[in-house]
């Protein structure tokens, strides 16, 4: 089974410039969530979607960042216009829908990231 | 204050020997608790989940305290192959409702020969 797909793996813009990261879940997934982790810090939680619904879009910096998960299935976040601190590494994840029978686990599952380095 | 806070690393052991990593959290009502690996330039993986009662998995066991709201994680006998980022990992929500994960700095490990 395919794991989290996400493209580019790497991209390299220019201040100012436009940039649109991809993620493909799991199949079947219902849950789909970027994170993103800046040189030297954690990784932060960006925003979760639920099939196409925002979730949650708390972690979203500013509104240079739009997500968007047409369909419910891939998701896009662009960044315009990318800024110096945008660089880092952008991780989706997506895990299975919300286990109503009361137990087990729903694991996160992560794509490798694309590393956006903006100069 | 940050809402996961790691050991800072990194710890630099000779194999077989044990190592145990450091993490408190913030927020008191956090629910679901985790250890996730990440090897380097790599994603982060899911090592275990943790559980108030403490749990094992062969050489790894995990511990919980949520009085003290602190987290750790034991390696026992470690290999070189254990050598990487240990991220101690946070959920609001429980162990089956998904939700954001909230990441503490990393600790790195490297295991000697």
């Amino acid at each position: 089974e395919a794991g989290v797909t996400q493209f580019p793996s790497h991209s390299v813009i220019e201040k100012g410039q436009t940039v649109t990261l991809r993620c493909d879940p799991i199949s079947g997934h219902d849950n789909l969530y970027w994170y993103r982790r800046v040189m030297g810090k954690e990784i932060k939680f960006l925003l979760h979607f639920v099939k196409e619904s925002k979730q949650d879009e708390s972690g979203m910096p500013n509104n240079r960042f739009l997500a968007e998960r047409t369909g419910g299935t891939y998701s896009t976040l662009k960044v315009q216009p990318a800024e110096l601190e945008d660089s880092g590494v952008y991780f989706c994840a997506s895990s299975q829908a919300y286990n109503t029978q009361g137990g087990g686990l729903t694991e996160a599952f992560f794509g490798q990231g694309t590393r956006l380095t903006v100069v | 204050r940050k809402e996961v806070e790691q050991d800072p690393g990194p710890f630099n052991v000779p194999e077989g020997a044990t190592v145990a990593f450091n993490c408190t959290y913030s927020n008191s009502a956090s629910q679901s608790f985790f250890w996730y690996r990440q090897d380097c330039r790599k994603e982060p993986k899911l090592l275990m989940s943790v559980y108030s009662s403490g749990n094992e998995d062969g050489r790894f066991t995990a511990q919980l305290n949520r009085a003290s709201q602190y987290i750790s994680l034991l390696i026992r006998d470690s290999k070189l192959s254990d050598s990487a980022t240990y991220l101690c990992v946070v959920n609001p929500l429980l162990y089956n409702q998904g939700g954001k994960l909230i990441f503490g700095q990393g600790t790195e490990l490297s295991v000697k020969p």
